[in-house]
């Protein structure tokens, strides 16, 4: 089974706009990655989050990681149309080695 | 697509037959995985290999795996079904993530089972 769901399934924003999608995962983790996959450029790592880490900065993404809950969130500030990807989450369970993907986010930025 | 190779790109079956994925990498990477991405559930793990000569879980019936070098990781799948129709994708781990799995895709193969 899937160890991630995203939410929401789809987002459509104006350009400039931010976005924000989440991830829920159901077991302990080591740390939790984000995806984006467009048809130009495959699926591509975007960041990693460790699970001792509550939030972390690359560019235009943040992301936060509470484990409490077992949630993650995806923000795109001052979104572009090139944004316009899937983007999934993905978690490395305590003690695996493998990735489990989530049902991944269609983010659509409208110029 | 960060030095991982896929081929073919697409493929048409019919069912019952055979095929062979084929996924190279160009870097000395020991983790190789395969996945499949269905519309609306996202990848899943078929198969991963730490490294060369190497089986790491129990490869998912209708597929076999080999991993006899380094380089090379090819899928094959031995009747082809339906359910097996997908789009196929090959990963090795990104320099210096050995123990967060950070991986590297390549293009993925699209693969019709008819």
């Amino acid at each position: 089974s899937q160890q991630g769901e995203e939410d929401p399934q789809a987002l459509s924003i104006q350009e400039g706009e931010n976005a924000t999608m989440n991830c829920s995962y159901k077991t302990s983790i080591n740390n939790l990655q984000w995806y984006r996959q467009n048809s130009g450029r495959g699926l591509v790592h975007l960041i990693l989050i460790r699970s001792n880490e509550r939030e972390k900065h690359s560019g235009r993404l943040r992301v936060t990681l509470d484990t409490s809950k077992k949630s993650s969130s995806l923000l795109i500030t001052a979104s572009r149309a090139a944004d316009t990807a899937s983007y999934f989450c993905a978690t490395v369970q305590t003690g695996a080695n493998n990735l489990f993907f989530g049902t991944g986010t269609r983010l659509t930025v409208i110029p | 697509n960060a030095g991982v190779t896929q081929t073919p790109k697409f493929h048409i079956l019919k069912t019952g037959q055979s095929m062979t994925l084929q996924c190279a990498q160009d870097m000395n990477h020991g983790y190789m995985s395969w996945y499949r991405q269905d519309p609306g559930m996202g990848l899943r793990l078929i198969y991963y290999s730490a490294a060369a000569g190497t089986t790491d879980k129990e490869v998912p019936n209708g597929y076999n795996v080999s991993r006899l070098n380094t380089e090379d990781f090819p899928l094959r799948l031995v009747s082809a079904a339906p359910s097996q129709t997908s789009v196929y994708l090959c990963a090795r781990l990104r320099p210096g993530t050995v123990n967060s799995y950070e991986q590297y895709f390549g293009p993925g193969t699209r693969l019709t089972v008819t």
